[in-house]
């Protein structure tokens, strides 16, 4: 099983707070990506980083914003959350360029 | 035109049935493919690698064909529990961040 852990797994918050989404992986991987998925529907990237203060934006525009202090923390903020942030949160981690990628369980995120 | 194309299903096949899912890409730098599977407001989970020799995990087959450009998944004797949605995912050499997620194949295995 790989080590990868987002907290927390549901969270129901009200429009206009600031919400950190944590992902912490014990494997050493340079490489983490934050994912956007609504139910039935595919899988979009919003995040990446190669390593330690490297992150990129992805496919997926989105008002979050994310950071890379530590190898193995990748946290993902909305300074504002709006109902359209509604949505599952998966993280996800890999290591060399031909690994797979390892997905924590996901965060359930709820804006009312 | 997407850069991963899967069967979009659903499959709805009875217990003990074979099923085989395809699903090709476009991106000949492709350099690595995976067949993950998710249930329903779960997250992926890895399958199974795929190797250009094709391999083998119980049930399971992978296949990869190259030049064709497409993989496949084929499962024997299904069981109840392999209803799930199945993910094609194929990682292109040289951008850590190229990696397509087919959009994937419902399957739907019946008693």
């Amino acid at each position: 099983e790989a080590d990868i852990y987002q907290t927390p797994r549901y969270l129901v918050i009200g429009t206009g707070k600031k919400i950190t989404l944590e992902c912490s992986q014990t494997m050493g991987h340079d490489k983490m990506y934050w994912y956007q998925q609504d139910p039935g529907m595919e899988l979009h990237l919003i995040h990446y980083s190669y390593g330690v203060n490297s992150t990129e934006k992805g496919d997926l525009s989105s008002e979050s914003t994310v950071s890379r202090i530590r190898t193995e923390h990748f946290p993902l903020t909305l300074e504002s959350a709006r109902p359209s942030h509604t949505s599952q949160y998966l993280c996800a981690s890999s290591g060399h360029y031909n690994s797979p990628l390892h997905f924590g369980n996901g965060t359930r995120l709820t804006v009312t | 035109r997407k850069e991963v194309e899967q069967d979009p299903g659903p499959f709805n096949v009875p217990e003990g049935a074979t099923v085989a899912f395809n699903c090709t890409y476009s991106n000949s730098a492709s350099q690595s493919f995976f067949w993950y599977r998710q249930d329903c407001r779960k997250e992926p989970k890895l399958l199974m690698s795929v190797y250009s020799s094709g391999n083998e995990d119980g049930r399971f087959t992978a296949q990869l064909n190259r030049a064709s450009q497409y993989i496949s998944l084929l499962i024997r004797d299904s069981k109840l529990s392999d209803s799930a949605t199945y993910l094609c995912v194929v990682k292109v050499v040289s951008s850590a961040s190229k990696i397509i997620f087919g959009s994937g194949t419902r399957l739907s295995i019946r008693p």
